[in-house]
């Protein structure tokens, strides 16, 4: 079956400018993650949704939003972009929250 | 500990070596303990999800075992390949949030 899908893979932005990025779970998975990795940093938790409901939220800015919808598509949407938020951005999903992850290849973010 | 941390930061290994890697976590409301090993331009792969005090599972030449009182894990690889480079991350889920720690580099040498 098809893997989690995450799109756009490369993009660059400009500082101020916003950005939206998407993830298609695997087919049956209603959790979907989302995880930003920085150069020397480890996968830094950004929020989980689960059946279109936030079930929590790491310690980020409000600059960075989620959401999910009734097809367990995610999209997470980063406004006013800063040259910090350059980074990879994984998308995984789950059967259940919590549990064993499934992940994209992720959306590599450069910010100028 | 406050947080997931793992050691070593780095290793590098001959070709045949048997190595092995620590993970420590907060036991307070531990729910689940995960192994990802993530290869360079690949995606994060799930080696193992360990829930119970003692767990200990296998898959080929890699086994992982679980301490949830003292809150730690230790990955075990036997006879390492080259194959096997890449970063190993370990995570704990508390509450509803899994946490990473930063990764183990391992490099094996041929």
């Amino acid at each position: 079956k098809a893997g989690v899908t995450q799109t756009p893979r490369y993009l660059i932005k400009t500082r101020g400018q916003q950005v939206t990025l998407s993830c298609s779970p695997i087919s049956g998975h209603r959790s979907v993650s989302w995880y930003q990795q920085t150069p020397g940093q480890g996968l830094q938790f950004l929020f989980e949704y689960f059946s279109e409901t936030q079930r929590n939220k790491g310690n980020f800015p409000g600059r960075f939003s989620g959401r999910q919808f009734s097809n367990s598509r995610s999209e997470m949407n980063v406004s006013t972009l800063e040259l910090g938020d350059s980074a990879l951005y994984l998308c995984a999903s789950s059967l259940v929250p919590s549990g064993e992850l499934f992940f994209g290849e992720g959306s590599r973010l450069t910010v100028l | 500990i406050l947080n997931v941390e793992q050691s070593p930061q780095s290793l590098h290994v001959q070709e045949g070596d048997s190595t092995n890697f620590t993970c420590s976590f907060p036991s307070s409301n531990f729910y689940a303990l995960h192994w990802y090993r993530w290869e360079t331009a690949k995606s994060p792969e799930a080696l193992f999800v360990m829930t119970l005090n003692g767990d200990e599972k296998k898959k080929g030449r890699i086994s992982a075992t679980l301490n949830t009182k003292e809150g730690y894990s230790y990955l075990y690889i036997k006879g390492s390949q080259p194959e096997d480079s890449a970063t190993y991350l370990c995570g704990e889920t508390s509450g509803s949030r899994l946490t990473f720690g930063e990764g183990t580099q391992l490099t094996v040498n041929p």
